[in-house]
């Protein structure tokens, strides 16, 4: 099992336009949470899916939107990017049957607005 | 508000020397707390939970519900330990959304 996969790894975009990173959760896993980390700072929850509907949000523009497939991977779309959205993006996934505590993360996306 | 400090931005440790990295919270209610811990080139994991009372690697963390604080300790440092640590919590349920500190860098010296 590869663990919680992310793809680009790296993506260099520019003001206005709009991006979408991917992510395969866990294998056994149901539930997908995404996460921005800005430089020197702790991860910022942005939304959580699971059964293929935004369950929780965090404090992030309606820019920011998600969906899961009915494999449970997920992804997450930004637009109408900004210099401020330049940051890693991580995905964790969970699962629900399991208790649901522990969140595995992915390696991250780390995308550049220019 | 929900909020996480770790007031330390890197901690400086000598190799045998007891390590303490510290976090404060705050929170109306009961939280789960975590310590969260990236090793270099590897990815965020999870080091320890309140809840299951483990010493992982020789750390443990204990809950202080009346100073809100959940401090993160190892009697004697090791080289490996070198890493960015970060404290979180969430609400005590299942795959709620966790709230992170900045995290700490502990540098453990040889």
């Amino acid at each position: 099992d590869a663990g919680v996969t992310q793809s680009p790894t790296h993506l260099i975009k520019t003001r206005g336009q709009q991006v979408t990173l991917r992510c395969s959760p866990k294998s056994g896993h149901d539930t997908v949470s995404w996460y921005q980390q800005a430089l020197g700072q702790g991860p910022q929850f942005i939304f959580q899916y699971y059964e293929e509907e935004e369950r929780q949000r965090g404090n992030f523009p309606d820019r920011f939107s998600g969906h899961q497939f009915p494999n449970y991977s997920s992804e997450l779309n930004v637009n109408a990017l900004l210099l401020g959205d330049s940051a890693l993006y991580l995905c964790a996934s969970s699962s629900r049957l399991a208790g649901g505590y522990e969140q595995y993360f992915g390696p991250g996306t780390r995308l550049t607005v220019t | 508000a929900q909020r996480v400090t770790q007031p330390e931005k890197l901690l400086s440790v000598f190799k045998g020397a007891p390590v303490e990295l510290k976090c404060n919270y705050s929170y109306s209610g009961s939280p789960e707390l975590f310590w969260y811990v990236q090793y270099s080139r590897q990815r965020l994991q999870l080091l320890l939970r309140h809840i299951s009372r483990e010493s992982i690697k020789g750390f443990t963390a204990d809950l202080n519900k009346g100073e809100t604080s959940f401090h993160l300790k190892k009697p004697f440092a090791q080289e490996e330990d070198s890493a960015m640590y970060y404290c979180a919590l969430s609400r005590q349920a299942r795959d709620d959304k966790i709230i992170f500190g900045k995290g700490t860098r502990l540098h453990i010296l040889p």
